[in-house]
């Protein structure tokens, strides 16, 4: 199956600091990518839709000048929470679709826990 | 706008007993049906899936869901229960459309299985 790595599997930052987290597709191009957040004992809420070479599509309420994304080639996107607070702490988890296959599956990372004291 | 409702938050079951965790959706188009799993401080992994065809689909571990359109049901069953079953499951949709929904999962709120011996 494919393969989705995201990197650190975990973090902690101070507040203020900036922390860029890293989803690669290893096997299979993605010309899109998912930034998930998911809050402890609740589901996992969409904050971005990447595409590859084009801006990211954030969901409603997520700040984007918080969250940076950029997915600047087929196999990589990055997440940056900027000038980070206590509050962003949380497991943030991607996900990949194949480039050319629609409607099926995403592929998953492992997920990063951050923690900002 | 599409939902997905997991009606039990947590559903304890000793071991070699069968188990059905429910998952209701709305949506005023097609979806397509996912199951995940999620061990503690994991990514997601796909259970699986319907996408068409046969409305009862299995997975490889004995899991099996059906898709009841009319009661716009996809509940999650396993006949006999493991200790390794214990994990967090969701359910999942994606629309059947193209677009800007291409992997664009919207999850429930998740269900956590605990296997008892």
């Amino acid at each position: 199956g494919a393969v989705v790595s995201q990197h650190p599997s975990r973090v902690i930052c101070k507040s203020g600091t900036s922390v860029k987290i890293e989803c690669r597709s290893l096997d299979f191009q993605a010309t899109t990518m998912f930034w998930y957040r998911q809050f402890p004992k609740q589901s996992l809420m969409l904050m971005a839709t990447s595409n590859e070479g084009s801006k990211a599509t954030y969901e409603q309420g997520v700040e984007k000048d918080k969250f940076l994304i950029n997915h600047a080639s087929l196999t990589l996107s990055t997440l940056t929470v900027t000038s980070a607070h206590p509050e962003d702490s949380s497991f943030y988890i991607c996900s990949a679709s194949r480039a050319g296959v629609m409607n099926t599956e995403a592929f998953f990372g492992q997920g990063t826990r951050l923690t900002v004291v | 706008a599409q939902s997905v409702t997991q009606l039990d938050s947590q559903v304890p079951v000793f071991e070699e007993a069968p188990v059905e965790l429910r998952c209701n959706y709305s949506s005023s188009v097609s979806v397509y049906l996912f199951w995940y799993v999620q061990y503690p401080n994991q990514g997601l992994q796909l259970l699986l899936k319907y996408l068409s065809g046969s409305t009862l689909v299995e997975s490889i571990n004995g899991f099996e869901a059906e898709f009841n359109k009319s009661q716009t049901s996809f509940h999650l069953r396993k006949p006999s229960v493991h200790i390794s079953d214990t994990a967090e499951y969701f359910c999942a949709v994606i629309l059947n459309a193209g677009g800007t929904s291409y992997g664009k999962l919207t999850f429930g709120q998740g269900t956590i299985l605990t296997v008892h011996p």
